[in-house]
């Protein structure tokens, strides 16, 4: 069955700091990868996703991707974070046809002002 | 464009009852897949459908079940709740599955 790593249950970071959350998938085929995020009290929100070329994908709101098809991973990155970036982030990889999307368990970030 | 919309947005029923949710997809879109979301198991598929087909689904037990009519429209439907099925329902849209997934905001069901 595949299954979707995420490392971090919980972050804490500063305003400014840089952020990487890492996760890794099991599928070995060909793999559509996204990152959706949820914001307190919102809905599942598509940050960035990956289907195939550039392995650097770049989202919204400056958040930015590389999938390492290498290392099963597809770690979701972001130079400078801030307070309105407080939400749940998760990993999803999905087999590109009828199966659904593999969460991962998502993710709390809360940046500190 | 209007977004996913589910209905309704909370629900509480007794153990034993059943429920039917529903979802709207975005115009166009005519995949609908269902997930649930809880804190212990975090998001999981339950299934999806195409054009009326269910294609796939998750490891749930039978009561959990679902339909897609003609306009893309689509209810899951749980029989004989249980306590363990509270939950926050989410459907998704997509406009052939697999390639990017907008989500509704959910239905909140709480079994009492």
């Amino acid at each position: 069955a595949q299954s979707v790593s995420q490392h971090n249950h919980h972050v804490i970071l500063s305003e400014a700091a840089s952020l990487e959350l890492g996760c890794n998938y099991s599928y070995g085929g060909t793999v559509n990868l996204f990152w959706y995020v949820q914001y307190p009290g919102q809905h599942l929100q598509l940050l960035l996703k990956y289907f195939s070329g550039d392995p650097l994908v770049k989202g919204i709101k400056g958040f930015e991707a590389e999938f390492i098809k290498s290392k099963f991973s597809f770690n979701l990155r972001k130079p400078s974070v801030q307070w309105s970036d407080t939400a749940e982030y998760f990993c999803a990889e999905g087999g590109g046809g009828a199966d659904g999307l593999t969460f991962g368990k998502g993710t709390h970030l809360i940046i500190q002002p | 464009k209007a977004g996913v919309t589910q209905t309704p947005r909370y629900l509480i029923k007794t153990r034993g009852q059943q429920v039917t949710l529903s979802c709207s997809p975005i115009s166009g879109h005519r995949s609908v897949s269902w997930y649930q979301q809880t804190p212990g198991q975090g998001l999981q598929f339950l299934f999806e459908y195409f054009s009326e087909t269910q294609r796939n689904k998750g490891n749930f037990p039978g009561r959990f079940s679902g339909r897609q009519f003609s306009n893309s429209r689509s209810e899951m439907n749980v029989s004989t709740l249980e306590l363990g099925d509270s939950a926050l329902y989410l459907c998704a849209s997509s406009l052939v599955g697999g390639h990017g997934y907008t989500f509704g905001s959910g239905t909140r069901l709480t079994v009492v």
